[in-house]
């Protein structure tokens, strides 16, 4: 069975300076990863995804992940954090299909202080 | 740009009452999903359809829930009697198959609040 975790359910950083989120997965076939923010009262962004053709992946907004199969981790990062950055970000896996359900991670909300 | 669109934004029942959620998926994708989100929690899948029958459902989706594509654009999920505890966030999801990846579009959510 599939599964996500994502340490810290709240991160706090200071404007300009770098954002990591961790995220760990547990899956029996390769998986894809996804990353999704969510916005105050919003749906689902996708943020960016791993499908196997390239382990450091670059996504909207400045954002990139780097899928590490020997730990078994896809932690997102941001070089600068800006304001608009503050939401919940949900890190995600599915099987290496077309069309299986998505896992979702607990989320990590990220605040950014000016 | 194409985007999956859930209608209403925000429904309010009594407990016990039946409501339907729509959604109208991307025209060309085949695949549908609905998840749901309690206040504070996590996204949690709940039931996957294609070629006009569920492919898979979660544990959540019992028999109080099913789901319909009554015509080529909506995919609806009804909930027969609500309860409290189905207050939460649902999203409609759409994916096209034959992709090198599964990118599933998430719709905006319908807030469902059970009184």
């Amino acid at each position: 069975a599939q599964s996500v975790t994502q340490l810290g359910s709240h991160v706090s950083v200071s404007e300009g300076a770098l954002v990591l989120l961790r995220c760990n997965y547990s899956s029996s076939v390769p998986p894809y990863l996804f990353w999704y923010v969510q916005y105050p009262n919003q749906g689902l962004q996708l943020l960016l995804k791993y499908t196997s053709a390239a382990t450091l992946v670059k996504g909207i907004n400045g954002f990139e992940a780097e899928f590490k199969k020997s730990e078994t981790s896809f932690h997102l990062t941001k070089p600068s954090a800006h304001m608009s950055d503050a939401a919940e970000y949900f890190c995600a896996v599915s099987e290496d299909t077309s069309y299986d359900k998505v896992i979702f991670g607990p989320g990590t909300s990220l605040s950014v202080i000016p | 740009e194409p985007e999956v669109t859930q209608t209403p934004s925000h429904q309010v029942t009594q407990m016990g009452q039946e409501v339907i959620l729509r959604c109208v998926p991307i025209s060309n994708h085949l695949y549908f999903y609905w998840y749901r989100q309690i206040l504070g929690q996590k996204v949690e899948f709940l039931v996957s359809f294609y070629n006009n029958e569920i492919s898979e459902k979660s544990e959540i989706f019992d028999d109080q829930f099913s789901v319909e594509r009554p015509d080529g654009s909506n995919f609806t999920l009804k909930i027969r009697s609500t309860k409290l505890e189905d207050s939460a966030m649902y999203f409609c999801a759409s994916n096209s198959p034959g992709g090198p990846y599964n990118e599933q579009f998430f719709g905006p959510g319908t807030r469902l609040t059970v009184l």
